[in-house]
């Protein structure tokens, strides 16, 4: 296993349409979360699970996203009837809760442009 | 609300020389502090995490000190060399992390 993963890389799609995002943690992992980041910004908390359930979801998080971990394997995250406002790198990170220093892996991040 | 101030601006330094980076937050008490580097494109990746009853913690060219009563972490990366140039983000932690804005740290030769 050699990290976290994220597919696509870039996606560009029109307004009002829906995307889907997968991440892959890294496998041992029971903890995977989302996070947005634009320009100049740091990245901004979504979403995050711990093994499959759901634990807590930011405020920010409009109805039009959702995200699953079917599993408590891989993730996915959509948006639907995406907006220009949504453009942004969207972040994937894992950690164990027993393990280390608590630190997150990320993932390369999927660049999502709205036209 | 809970606030991360870091210098927005950019860090410029000589190649040889310190930087310092300052992580500034209010309306928080974190039980301990991340440090990351962000490089263009990219996943931010975890350097170096501080709890509150430390004071400093190093690795390798890195130091991180964490002062509670100031509500301040600096961050230090002695005998700076290019390759470091990067951003630099803090964030505390609250299961998930919370992010300050990140420092551009450019070291030119």
């Amino acid at each position: 296993d050699t990290g976290v993963s994220q597919d696509p890389r870039h996606k560009i799609t029109k307004r009002g349409q829906n995307v889907t995002f997968r991440c892959d943690p890294i496998s041992e992992h029971n903890r995977l979360y989302w996070y947005r980041q634009t320009l100049g910004q740091g990245p901004e908390f979504l979403t995050y699970f711990q093994n499959e359930a759901q634990l807590e979801k930011s405020r920010l998080l409009s109805d039009r996203f959702s995200a699953e971990r079917p599993k408590g394997s891989f993730s996915t995250l959509e948006i639907q009837r995406t907006e220009q406002g949504d453009s942004a790198m969207y972040l994937c990170a894992s950690s164990s809760q027993l393990a280390g220093d608590g630190e997150q892996f990320f993932g390369p991040g999927t660049r999502l442009t709205v036209l | 609300s809970q606030k991360i101030e870091q210098n927005s601006e950019a860090l410029n330094i000589q190649e040889g020389k310190t930087a310092t980076l300052t992580c500034n937050y209010t309306n928080y008490s974190p039980a301990y502090l991340q440090w990351y580097r962000q490089d263009p494109g990219r996943g931010p990746v975890f350097l170096l995490l501080i709890r509150e009853n430390e004071k400093e913690k190093r690795k390798e060219r890195l130091k991180v000190t964490f002062d509670t009563t100031l509500k301040q972490s600096l961050f230090h990366i002695t005998a700076s060399q290019p390759a470091d140039s990067a951003t630099y983000l803090c964030a505390l932690e609250d299961d998930k992390l919370i992010f300050g804005t990140g420092t551009r740290l450019q070291v030119f030769p």
